[in-house]
């Protein structure tokens, strides 16, 4: 049973390009989340997904910064115009559909360059 | 809100001897859950130990058990027998509704040989 997956797991753009961020979730888990960790700080909550729902996405920048979780195909996470400080690790994680379970599982993360 | 303190930036041990991490969390819930995560060089997430708070049992998972101090709320980790693989960051992590999970700022821990 696979891990989530993210791609590509490094990812250099200058600034003013677009960055597309992927993550696949563990096999039989609907529910996606994506953090940002930039150096030497903890992860921070960005957006939280269901299958073509944005359900929280409260830690997401107002501009530059869109998700998805479509019905088919990994969720993306997109930034438009990056800026040097967009430079970080990107961790996706997932969790089951059903029960309680609280545990997320996360992806290798994707470490983003702007120059 | 729920808020978690990891106040140990950096910790230190010797092979083969017990290192514990502190951590401690701010929440007015009464049902929730408590993580410690590694984070070694590569920068994956690897989960080392879970605990349901309504779980009075201390979790264990072989060398890594946790204190969990319900009352105090507090949640540390003890690694026993370390490893040199052990070096990492540690993070301890706060999930209530699922809806996301907060961490700590994180414990780096040097192994020494």
């Amino acid at each position: 049973n696979a891990g989530v997956m993210q791609n590509p797991r490094h990812l250099v753009r200058r600034r003013g390009q677009e960055a597309r961020l992927r993550c696949s979730p563990m096999k039989g888990h609907s529910h996606v989340y994506w953090y940002r960790q930039l150096p030497e700080e903890g992860l921070k909550f960005m957006v939280y997904l269901q299958k073509e729902n944005i359900i929280d996405e409260s830690g997401m920048p107002k501009e530059r910064f869109s998700a998805e979780f479509p019905k088919e195909g990994p969720s993306i996470l997109r930034i438009q115009q990056v800026v040097r400080g967009d430079s970080a690790a990107y961790f996706c994680a997932s969790s089951p559909m059903e029960g309680r379970e609280e545990t997320q599982y996360f992806g290798p993360g994707t470490r983003l360059l702007v120059l | 809100a729920q808020t978690v303190t990891q106040s140990q930036p950096e910790m230190s041990v010797q092979e083969a001897e017990t290192v514990t991490l502190s951590c401690t969390y701010d929440t007015s819930e009464s049902d929730y859950y408590l993580f410690w995560y590694k984070q070694p060089p590569s920068r994956q997430m690897i989960l080392v130990i879970r605990q349901e708070a309504y779980k009075q049992q201390n979790a264990t998972e072989n060398r890594f058990s946790v204190n969990f101090q319900k009352a105090a709320k507090s949640f540390s980790l003890k690694i026993s027998d370390s490893q040199l693989g052990d070096a990492a960051m540690y993070f301890c992590a706060f999930s209530y509704n699922n809806n996301d999970m907060r961490f700590g700022a994180g414990t780096r821990l040097t192994v020494k040989p």
